[in-house]
Parts: structure tokens; sequence; C-alpha cells
């Protein structure tokens, strides 16, 4: 089973900032890597998929780059909404489908 | 509108069962895998089950394996989840999901809360 390791669990920012998020995979994960946003009592929402691609009707604030074992999202200022739960997610090797813990990234 | 509404749900005893639903509209259901994706209070993302688009293959994570039955009507363009055996550690939010072709999970239903306590 893929283990998908987010770092850091938390990150304080301020609106205007960067973010920068990690997702690293214990194994290869070919480009099948996704993020998703979360905010309190909501469904996750897909950002990016296929480690750089942007979902339908997503800013172009959020980018994703890196390779087949470490990724990184990127908000590069960031907005009020923004502040959420972060999640990345595997699906080269499944089942299962596995999701990292997650980043939180809250107003500093 | 592209969506999945789902039903279901609510407190039931250890040992007890539920059976979730979620339907489709928007989208060629019967062209897509279909899952499921659980939360328990506080933590991470959790992938339970997946079906196939005809409902011949079906994939369960290993702790819900023996207890939990994933289904779909493709007429009614809809797909349900029997939990049965249920245990605390099932309490979660459940998550209707399907990735329509790239490799992710671009539409989810609103969630339905599943809780086991006595």
């Amino acid at each position: 089973e893929v283990v998908l390791t987010q770092s850091p669990a938390t990150l304080s920012l301020s609106p205007g900032e960067r973010a920068t998020l990690s997702c690293r995979a214990s194994q290869s994960v070919s480009s099948s890597i996704a993020w998703y946003q979360q905010k309190p009592g909501q469904a996750p929402r897909l950002l990016i998929y296929q480690i750089s691609n942007r979902a339908t009707g997503i800013p172009a604030r959020f980018s994703g780059s890196g390779s087949e074992t470490d990724v990184t999202l990127t908000i590069s200022s960031l907005e009020p909404e923004d502040f959420a739960v972060y999640h990345c997610q595997q699906r080269t090797n499944w089942p299962p489908y596995t999701f990292g813990q997650g980043t939180k990234l809250e107003i500093k | 509108e592209v969506q999945l509404v789902q039903s279901g749900g609510g407190l039931v005893q250890p040992g007890g069962s539920l059976k979730l639903s979620c339907a489709a509209s928007g989208f060629t259901f019967n062209s897509f895998w279909m899952n499921w994706v659980r939360q328990a209070p506080g933590k991470g993302l959790e992938w339970v089950a997946s079906i196939s688009q005809d409902g011949s293959d079906k994939y369960y994570v290993e702790s819900v394996r023996g207890r939990f039955t994933s289904s779909r009507d493709n007429a009614r363009k809809s797909v349900h989840l029997q939990v049965n055996s249920l245990r605390a550690d099932d309490t979660a939010v459940y998550y209707c999901v399907v990735a329509r072709g790239i490799q992710a999970f671009d539409i989810w239903g609103q969630g339905t809360l599943v809780t086991v306590s006595s």
C-alpha cells in the first residue's frame, strides 16, 4: 500500500503570503497525485489532478508540481477563503486509493 | 447540474446495519466507477469501496471487507453502500464520489454521518 505523508501538519500564514504544501509518497505513484481542499463542514473539493492540472474553476493562484514521489501544492498569494485543510491522494496503485493525513492551513 | 445527493446514515448501535444511498445527476452515470470515502471525526480521508460501471467488480478497504457491500442501479442512477456489523470505529461522514476520467475524485456528495454508539 502506498503511504502518503504530508508536511507540515499545520501551516500558519497571513493573507497575501505564499503557501507551499508537500506530499511525499512511499513509492512511485506515476502522475496520479491529486489535491483537495476541505473547509469545515463541507465535502472536499478537487483542486489539482495528475500532479499539475487545475480542476475546472480553480483559480490560477493554485498550482501543483513535483515528481512521482514528491509533489507540492503552491498557493501563490493567499486569499482569506484559502484557509482550509488540504489533502493529497494517489490512485496509481489501487486498491486502495490512499490519502495523506492532511495539512491545515491556518491564518497567522 | 452535475451532482451526487446522498441519503441514509444516522445513529446505530454497535452490530447494527444501515444503507447509504447516493443519487447521481448531470453526467453519464453508467460510464464510471463509483466510490465511497469516509472521514472519522477530526481525522483524514479514507477510501472505503469502489464499484465498477456494471457492478461486476467491487473493491473494499480491508477493515470493512465482509461487512460492507456496494451495489448500484444504473437505471435509477444510484449507488448504495450496505453497512453491517457496525463498530464504533466506523463512525464517520461517508461521501459518495466519482472520478470522471481524470484519475481524481472530481464530484463529491454532500456526505452523510454514520454514528455507531450505544
